[in-house]
């Protein structure tokens, strides 16, 4: 069973218009997530992090966590071709020794 | 230098070499990690170092060998690998709050 899910897409988005992340997770007792960029050949970037329900903005970035439903998004506003990368959705999983779990990743595509 | 830095860039290895890689970290974290990427998977995790002791070894086969001198440094010992151990192999730290920074990886070949 997969710990951290996320559609792999390509997802393609105009410049200017939101794209929307989502990711499921399947421990119910993860309390830590992130969101990371990755552009083609480079390392992951941490972009964004978040621990408590509801919504966390940085800049044109926002995550929205909601645990009941184990579920955590990353909404980009006002996209730009500089935005195009893969993103990637990590959890923390408190019973294996808060050993992170990522997903495949989303690969994101903002067309000029 | 800043963040976490990884030597070499590149590498490509034959079945029977022994190379090294480096990592080092200068963001004053306690913890250092070892992860695989392979296309079209998620990122493994290989070993985890907390304050230079090793807490997590996911069954990573033995021709990978870690080595945790200080905080600050990490190495991955590799000898006799196999073409399918080719992949990107990124180095990570964290301190107290649990956020990862990753260095910028070694592509590696095993032809």
């Amino acid at each position: 069973q997969k710990e951290v899910e996320q559609n792999s897409g390509p997802l393609s988005v105009p410049e200017g218009a939101i794209a929307s992340l989502n990711c499921t997770y399947s421990d119910r007792v993860s309390q830590s997530f992130f969101w990371y960029r990755q552009y083609s050949g480079k390392s992951p970037e941490l972009i964004m992090s978040i621990y408590s329900n509801g919504d966390k903005e940085d800049g044109r970035f926002t995550a929205q966590l909601n645990k009941a439903s184990q579920y955590v998004s990353l909404l980009i506003r006002d996209s730009q071709p500089s935005d195009s990368a893969t993103y990637l959705c990590a959890v923390i999983v408190p019973d294996t020794g808060n050993q992170f779990y990522f997903g495949t990743g989303t690969s994101l595509t903002v067309i000029p | 230098e800043t963040g976490v830095t990884q030597t070499p860039r590149h590498l490509v290895m034959g079945m029977t070499n022994k190379k090294s890689l480096k990592c080092e970290q200068h963001l004053g974290h306690n913890a250092m990690y070892w992860y695989k990427q392979s296309a079209k998977k998620p990122l493994e995790l290989m070993f985890v170092y907390n304050f230079k002791e090793q807490t997590e070894n996911n069954s990573v086969p033995s021709r990978f060998s870690p080595e945790c001198p200080n905080s600050s440094h990490l190495f991955l010992h590799l000898h006799t690998l196999q073409p399918e151990d080719s992949a990107l192999y990124l180095c990570a730290s964290s301190g107290t709050i649990n956020e990862q920074f990753f260095g910028p990886g070694t592509r590696l070949t095993v032809l």
